[in-house]
């Protein structure tokens, strides 16, 4: 069965400082990967996705993830960070065995951005 | 584009009480929805996948007689909690799959906070 595991549950960065979320990734078919952001009391928001085009995928509001697939990996990345982005970010696979439909969460990481 | 709208947004009801949730998709016809249960500080877990027009599949563990889920056309699927406990308190979140080719994204809606007294 496939999983995710986020390896941070809370990331803090200062504005304007890179950010980097990390997710590794467990599929025994070719996976899709997907990151989703969820601000405070605002339904959960696609960031990006992978479906075997590009390794590296390009988001909105300039998040980006790379799939490793020798690492296993699927980690979000942002060079600059905006007091906007604290949220909560959701690492997701789904993959053929379960026609694609059936997502599953990785826990969840917050990220806190101060001034 | 691909709105899924929630209503209630919240809702507080007595123990033994049952109460539904209304999912639809705004601007898109949706074969495909799905339900998910959210705990505090956890992540989602799919509830079930429900077709328009048939019943719905029930992910391991879910009670299909206590969560009861209708999909009766292409923009609205509805989730009743019957007989709710304050153990069913809880975050639901519906999502939806455009035009029901599986490998589409899934637009979630703002969610439904349940809180049974």
């Amino acid at each position: 069965a496939q999983s995710v595991t986020q390896l941070d549950s809370h990331v803090s960065v200062s504005e304007g400082t890179p950010v980097l979320l990390r997710c590794n990734y467990s599929s025994s078919y070719s996976p899709s990967l997907f990151w989703y952001v969820q601000h405070p009391n605002k339904g959960l928001q696609l960031l990006l996705k992978y479906t075997s085009a590009a390794t590296l995928v390009k988001g909105i509001n300039g998040f980006e993830a790379e799939f490793k697939k020798s690492e296993t990996s699927f980690h979000l990345t942002k060079p600059s960070a905006h007091m906007s982005d604290a949220a909560e970010y959701f690492c997701v696979v789904s993959d053929r065995n379960t026609g694609f439909q059936k997502l599953v969460f990785g826990t969840g990481t917050r990220l806190l951005v101060s001034p | 584009g691909a709105v899924v709208s929630q209503h209630p947004s919240r809702v507080i009801c007595k123990s033994g009480t049952s109460v539904k949730i209304e999912c639809r998709s705004l601007d898109f016809q949706a074969t495909t929805m799905f339900w998910y249960r959210q705990f505090p500080k956890q992540s989602l877990m799919l509830m079930a996948t429900s077709n328009e027009g048939s019943k719905a599949t029930y992910e391991q563990g879910v009670e299909k007689d206590k969560f009861l889920i209708n999909h009766a056309s292409l923009t609205l699927s509805t989730l009743t909690v019957t007989s709710a406990h304050p153990e069913d308190s809880s975050f639901y979140i519906c999502s939806a799959q455009q035009g029901g080719v599986v490998t589409d994204t899934q637009y979630f809606g703002p969610g439904t906070r349940l809180t049974v007294l």
